[in-house]
């Protein structure tokens, strides 16, 4: 493994139906990241955790939930999944929380919710 | 609260011309400013970024940025367009201490042949 793995890569789920969406990281960053991509908007924050043990929320927090047990992994968890979920989730890492390092990306999972 | 506005959504240029991507910031502090591009089907790769040294920035692929706190602005350049930059590109902003990274809404580049 290098830099960040997400998966599955793509997913289609019934709306009610219960997510994990894995992300795992192999640099040792203390900071992971998780946003989710739409056209038209960017890239909008949802969750964040700044070490093993914390986390915080984004600006569309709402419908999703985080956990950060280790450095290595920070899944993302859709309890009931709705449509307006259904969009292009990437995970994300940096060495520090400070503001001003680098982020870096994994390759995103699309997922689709009917 | 910080935030980038980037300015056309899709910028059409002849390969060989001048690349020319808006990004306008707003921060009440100081801010850090990234630009990253986006290949199809791929994650997000940094180009360059704006740490308070000095104000015109080089990144990969021959790509620079200048920041001019007058204009509140953090303009992408590169000389001479390759088929290779059709891409999407994202402006970021962030404050010193802030671990939140602001998005602004892509510009996608297409390269004419």
């Amino acid at each position: 493994i290098a830099g960040i793995t997400q998966a599955p890569t793509s997913q289609i789920l019934a709306a009610g139906r219960r997510m994990t969406l894995r992300c795992t990281q192999d640099m040792r960053h203390n900071a992971m990241y998780w946003y989710r991509q739409d056209l038209g908007l960017g890239l909008r924050l949802i969750h964040y955790s700044n070490t093993a043990g914390t986390t915080g929320k984004g600006e569309v927090p709402d419908g999703y939930s985080v956990s950060r047990a280790n450095t290595d992994d920070f899944p993302l968890t859709l309890a009931s999944a709705v449509p307006s979920q259904t969009s292009v989730y990437f995970c994300a890492s940096s060495d520090s929380s400070g503001g001003m390092d680098e982020q870096f990306f994994g390759p995103g999972t699309r997922l689709t919710v009917l | 609260a910080q935030s980038v506005t980037q300015l056309g959504s899709h910028v059409s240029v002849s390969e060989g011309a001048l690349v020319l991507l808006r990004c306008n910031y707003s921060s009440s502090v100081p801010p850090y400013l990234f630009w990253y591009v986006q290949y199809p089907n791929q994650g997000l790769q940094l180009l360059l970024k704006y740490t308070s040294a000095a104000t015109l920035v080089k990144g990969i692929n021959g790509f620079e940025a200048e920041f001019k706190k007058s204009e509140t602005s953090f303009h992408l350049t590169k000389p001479s367009a390759h088929m290779s930059d059709a891409a999407e590109y994202f402006c970021a902003v962030s404050d010193f201490g802030n671990e939140k990274l602001t998005f602004g809404t892509g510009t996608r580049l297409t390269i004419i042949p």
